[in-house]
């Protein structure tokens, strides 16, 4: 089956300092990669996604960039901001019919004022 | 308020007890995914249902089983509860496969 690693699962940043949070997956039929954040107590919730028919994407400050090859993506988070600050899980799916997500371990971002 | 919602927000029970928690799809979500989250630890799949039927299974414990029944909500029974099932559980929906997940507020769910 898939399996998704994800690193660094702690991440300190300065305000205003970028954040890359990166993953790697394992099964090569993968191609829907959706990234969450999930605040303290709270359900998680999609902040962007990408398709295996796209390299990268992009929204606002923050940016998803897929590796097919290396079976690999990231996320980018630039001029981090306080609120920034959550558990941030990445996401490997085969969506040919059935899909099953897979998650990484999640990586905790705190954005230091 | 992602429009899915789930029932009971918190559970206690004992060990050796049996449970059930409630999921109710937005409007017009056919694909409905159980998760389960424990203590500082990531999110594990447990089960998928489109359109009432199974779809896809992940590390569910043979003691679980979902359905999901004709008004689309989803039920997960947690049976011979242990310690260890002490987690929060998530249910989420998608209008199809392979489209955005929407995740309800979770059942925390502890065992003593």
């Amino acid at each position: 089956g898939e399996n998704v690693e994800q690193h660094p699962s702690t991440l300190s940043v300065q305000e205003g300092d970028s954040a890359v949070i990166k993953c790697t997956y394992s099964d090569s039929a993968s191609n829907y990669f959706p990234w969450y954040k999930q605040e303290l107590g709270k359900r998680p919730q999609l902040i962007i996604d990408i398709r295996s028919n796209v390299g990268e994407k992009k929204d606002q400050r923050i940016a998803v960039t897929l590796n097919k090859t290396a079976k690999h993506f990231s996320l980018h988070i630039t001029e981090t901001q306080p609120e920034d600050s959550a558990v941030y899980f990445c996401a490997a799916s085969w969506t040919g019919g059935y899909q099953k997500v897979t998650f990484g371990t999640g990586t905790k971002l705190q954005v230091i004022p | 308020d992602s429009g899915v919602t789930q029932t009971p927000k918190h559970l206690i029970t004992a060990t050796g007890q049996r449970v059930t928690l409630r999921c109710s799809p937005r409007s017009g979500d056919l694909s409905v995914y159980w998760y389960q989250q424990s203590l500082d630890q990531g999110l594990q799949f447990l089960i998928q249902y489109y359109n009432g039927e199974e779809r896809a299974k992940g590390n569910i414990l043979e003691r679980f089983s979902a359905q999901q029944f004709p008004d689309l909500h989803s039920e997960l029974n947690l049976s011979s509860l242990e310690l260890g099932d002490s987690a929060l559980y998530f249910c989420a929906s998608s209008v199809v496969e392979d489209t955005e997940a929407f995740f309800g507020q979770g059942t925390r769910l502890t065992v003593v």
